[in-house]
């Protein structure tokens, strides 16, 4: 299986401000996912990035919110833009490596907007 | 809305006790996988269920799933504390192009 670093693991943002996300695999990937995850709920797909094209965004989520970054088979970042109280949640980038054998995810940020 | 739910919602058992987690899913499928979360952190994959198995098992760990019925369940035997956590199933549904669709999620409370 892979292993993910992702930062930051938390932090506080003020209103209106953005905060980048990213995510390190120690393989390569073809696709990376990101999810988030809002307050004792479960995860929901904001994302599909694949390296070298855009981004497949699920309903209710768009680019100019979420603008996704993927430069090459390793690496993603997601930014969360223009934040406000309601994008206080967990966000997790997570990769398939091998099919078939499940998906391994970073350790989360957990994001506080104020 | 979520492909899967999950019941219970919270299950709270002593030490020793088996848990018994179910989840029901709504389109056809390639494979459902359950994961654990703990405290709100990253997820860790448990076990991976294909369309076409009907049981499977790793270490006190047991899977079944019924796709006529779309519903798959988790088996915990034997509980310790440190299996206190959040379960979720999440399908990768036929056609999804490997997105994975998760359920509400079972929160598990062993008590020592």
């Amino acid at each position: 299986s892979a292993v993910i670093s992702q930062k930051p693991s938390r932090d506080i943002c003020q209103r209106g401000t953005s905060l980048t996300i990213q995510c390190q695999v120690d393989s390569q990937v073809t696709m990376m996912f990101w999810y988030r995850q809002q307050p004792g709920q479960s995860l929901t797909l904001i994302a599909t990035a694949n390296q070298g094209s855009e981004a497949t965004y699920e309903s209710g989520f768009v680019i100019d919110k979420f603008p996704i970054s993927r430069p090459n088979l390793t690496f993603s970042t997601l930014t969360v833009s223009n934040m406000s109280p309601e994008d206080s949640s967990i966000y997790l980038c997570s990769v398939e490596v091998l099919s078939g054998y499940g998906y391994t995810f970073g350790s989360g940020t957990r994001l506080t907007v104020v | 809305s979520q492909q899967g739910e999950e019941d219970p919602q919270a299950l709270s058992i002593q030490e020793g006790e088996n848990a018994t987690m179910n989840c029901s899913y709504k389109t056809s499928i390639n494979n459902l996988q359950w994961y654990r979360q703990n405290s709100g952190r990253g997820l860790v994959h448990l076990i991976l269920i294909r369309s076409n198995e009907r049981e499977k098992h790793s270490g006190r760990l047991r899977v079944t799933l019924d796709t006529s019925k779309k519903s798959s369940s988790l088996l915990i035997t034997a509980s310790r504390a440190a299996d206190t956590a959040s379960y979720f199933c999440a399908t990768d549904a036929s056609g999804s192009g490997s997105r994975l669709t998760f359920g509400e999620g079972t929160q598990l409370t062993v008590n020592p």
